[in-house]
């Protein structure tokens, strides 16, 4: 148990709707960060938090959006759903902002939109 | 774009062979080289973390080994068991830079 919570484990949903995945880093934890694993693709980083803060964005389509509240949990929104949008959303935590921190992931949402 | 190479894509291997594989990262702007294994239907978890050229890392039988000069680190299993089956994930830390993840080895060690 790597001390990161995701909620929910599974979710279906319809084209053109809007959901919300939610994240509690490891006690302690400030960095929060996103990663969308499509079929046959590796981690793609999505976007990090840093207590609060956006730090940095990777390949985050404007349809979502990410922020993370004064207790330190993250949410992901999606919205105006498409099929090429499912797939498997990690949140990893980590201590520190940057700077050899490990990484500590979640067990993942998994998205599939039809 | 920051382009993190892993190689082979997948490998099968009996139960007992040693085995390795390759990560491949740009020399430049070099911060840290970090290795996770991935579980199927589990969560990446980190193995190891080098910073240093010539670093040599090791975790019971699997050992990890960085030469930043010329952008590459291997992964080595002693004795692959069953259990060693899973996807290897090679990330890449450049100063000021979020970590980029390798496609990954998918290891199958069969018995």
């Amino acid at each position: 148990d790597s001390g990161v919570t995701q909620t929910p484990k599974h979710l279906i949903t319809a084209t053109g709707q809007r959901v919300t995945l939610r994240c509690s880093p490891r006690s302690g934890d400030l960095s929060v960060y996103w990663y969308q694993q499509s079929l046959d693709q590796g981690l793609q980083f999505l976007i990090q938090y840093y207590n609060g803060e956006e730090r940095a964005k990777g390949n985050i389509l404007e349809r979502f959006s990410a922020q993370q509240f004064p207790d330190l949990h993250s949410e992901l929104n999606l919205s105006s759903l498409e099929l090429g949008d499912s797939a498997l959303y990690f949140c990893a935590s980590s201590a520190r902002g940057g700077g050899t921190g490990e990484l500590f992931f979640g067990e993942g949402s998994r998205l599939t939109v039809l | 774009i920051l382009n993190v190479e892993q190689s082979p894509q997948s490998l099968h291997v009996q139960e007992g062979d040693s085995t390795n594989f390759t990560c491949s990262f740009p020399s430049s702007n070099f911060y840290a080289l970090h290795w996770y294994r991935w579980e199927t239907a589990k969560s990446p978890e980190a193995l190891f973390v080098m910073t240093l050229n010539g670093d040599e890392k090791k975790k019971g039988r699997i050992s990890a080994t960085l030469n930043t000069k010329e952008g590459y680190s291997y992964l080595y299993i002693k004795g692959s068991q069953p259990e060693d089956s899973a996807t290897y994930l090679c990330a890449f830390e450049g100063y000021g830079q979020n970590f980029v993840f390798g496609p990954g080895t998918r290891l199958s060690v069969l018995p």
